[in-house]
């Protein structure tokens, strides 16, 4: 996975675009993936979540991807909104570690 | 069903005081993890335990950093002679099981003046 401890990745999505967060898990026997959303001075929240026999799964204007072949996760927003402006990061269920996550940054 | 509660939301401390911060899991939960959070970085792991156990500490600074979680009330996060460098944000997360999803609290962010 990525290491934490660096400063983070800035994603920035003009409003209204579709965004693409992308995420590396480090386990390969990881069989449940968590996508987490953190506001400025806030907890992180869940988002989405995805099992092993699954490729896709779609919410409220999120869809999340798996590719297990090569251990890679992504989120997309659709139709971003400035409510959106968050770091997002996902989680293996089966690594307590978690990568530093992605800053995105709505333009107006 | 109240979610993971950290409290207090806010701890200012001078140097060498000690600072205690707890987690009380989501009902249900009894695995508990910390982590610590500086501006602009990520999540970093200090410790994992369950209830009276410690399992994973790989992540805890050897001096002054402790972790609790007794078989009833919160678990407890304790810095002792905290220095400036200990200011961050604290996270504490909890699932039902190992290995499962996690939830988070709303941290408590430590000062140090």
């Amino acid at each position: 996975g990525e290491s934490v401890g660096l400063h983070l990745p800035t994603l920035s999505v003009q409003e209204g675009d579709n965004s693409i967060i992308n995420c590396a898990y480090s386990n390969s026997a990881s069989d449940y993936f968590i996508w987490y959303k953190q506001e400025s001075g806030k907890g992180p929240q869940f988002i989405i979540d995805i099992r092993s026999n699954m490729d896709k799964r779609q919410g409220q204007r999120v869809t999340v991807l798996l590719n297990k072949t090569v251990k890679h996760l992504s989120l997309q927003i659709a139709a971003t909104q400035p409510g959106d402006s968050a770091v997002y990061f996902c989680a293996e269920n089966l690594s307590i570690i978690f990568g530093k996550g992605t800053r995105l940054h709505i333009l107006p | 069903n109240a979610g993971v509660m950290q409290n207090p939301r806010h701890l200012v401390r001078r140097r060498g005081q000690e600072a205690r911060l707890r987690c009380s899991p989501m009902k249900g939960h009894s695995h508990v993890y910390w982590y610590r959070q500086l501006p602009e970085e990520g999540l970093k792991f200090m410790v994992y335990l369950q209830k009276e156990n410690i399992i994973d500490e790989s992540g805890m600074p050897k001096e002054r950093f402790s972790a609790e979680f007794p078989k009833e009330g919160p678990s407890i996060l304790r810095i002792q002679q905290v220095v400036r460098g200990d200011s961050a944000a604290y996270f504490c997360a909890s699932s039902q099981r190992e290995n499962g999803g996690y939830t988070f609290g709303s941290g408590t962010r430590l000062t140090v003046v």
